[in-house]
C-alpha cells in the first residue's frame, strides 16, 4: 500500500532555531501533500496544501513566512518552521493521496513532535 | 478550521461491547472518511463513503451517512482492547475533493 514517511519523528531545540520536517511518499507520486498541526487531545488543523512545482496554499491564519513549504519533487515536501518559539511546539503531520482527485483516502506520516525550549 | 463536531468527545466501554461514534458536518460534501489515530502517531484510514452512498462495511466497522442531516456514524462491533484510539471523521468538498477537513474526534477507550 501507499506509504508516507515523515522525518524526524521528534525534535527538541532552542528558541530561535529553524526546524525542517520532511514528508516523503515512498511508493507513489504525490502532486499534492497536506500539512497539519495537532495540539494535545485536539483534532488536526489543516495548515497548508503543498503543490509540486508551485507555491503552497495556506489556510487562513497560518503565517506563510513562519511555516515555509517546499514541494520540489513528486515525492518530497518539506515544512520549515522558521525561528521557532515555544508556542510553535506541537505535533505536525503530513499526508498525501494517490492521484490528484478526490474520492481517495489520504495516507499519513507518523508525525513530528516539535518541542521548543 | 474544522468542518464539524463529533460526539461523544470521549467514550469508555467494556471489551466486547459495540462502540458508536457520530459526526456532524456543515457543508455539502463529496465524500466522508473515518480515520483512527493511536496516541502520538499518524492517522490510519478506515473507510471512505461517498455522498451517494448510505452505508458501508469493513470487517467490524460499519459507517452510515445521512446527507439530509449532514451526519455520519461509525460503529465498531465486538470491540477489542486494540481498538483504543482516537477516531476522526473528515470531509472532502466537491470544489477540493483531495483536501479533507477533520472533525473534533472521539477518544475511545476499551476496558479489558
Amino acid at each position: 500500500g501507499a506509504v508516507v514517511s515523515q522525518h524526524p519523528s521528534r525534535v527538541i531545540c532552542k528558541s530561535g532555531t529553524s526546524v525542517k520536517i520532511e514528508c516523503r511518499s515512498l511508493d507513489f507520486q504525490a502532486t499534492t501533500m497536506f500539512w497539519y498541526r495537532q495540539f494535545p487531545k485536539q483534532s488536526l488543523m489543516l495548515m497548508a496544501t503543498s503543490n509540486e512545482g508551485s507555491k503552497a496554499t495556506y489556510e487562513q491564519g497560518v503565517e506563510k513566512d513562519k511555516f515555509l513549504i517546499n514541494h520540489a519533487s513528486l515525492t518530497l515536501s518539506t515544512l520549515t518552521v522558521t525561528s521557532a518559539h515555544p508556542e510553535d511546539s506541537s505535533f505536525y503531520i503530513c499526508s498525501a493521496g494517490l492521484g490528484g482527485q478526490g474520492n481517495q483516502p489520504q495516507h499519513f506520516g507518523d508525525g513530528t513532535r516539535l518541542s521548543i525550549l | 478550521s474544522q468542518q464539524g463536531e463529533e460526539d461523544p468527545q470521549a467514550l469508555s466501554i467494556q471489551e466486547g461491547e459495540n462502540a458508536t461514534m457520530n459526526c456532524s458536518y456543515k457543508t455539502s460534501i463529496n465524500n466522508l472518511q473515518w480515520y483512527r489515530q493511536n496516541s502520538g502517531r499518524g492517522l490510519v484510514h478506515l473507510i471512505l463513503i461517498r455522498s451517494n452512498e448510505r452505508e458501508k462495511h469493513s470487517g467490524r466497522l460499519r459507517v452510515t451517512l445521512d446527507t439530509s442531516k449532514k451526519s455520519s456514524s461509525l460503529l465498531i462491533t465486538a470491540s477489542r482492547a486494540a481498538d483504543t484510539a482516537s477516531y476522526f471523521c473528515a470531509t472532502a468538498s466537491y470544489s477540493s475533493a483531495s483536501k479533507i477537513i477533520f472533525g473534533s474526534g472521539t477518544r475511545l477507550s476499551i476496558r479489558p
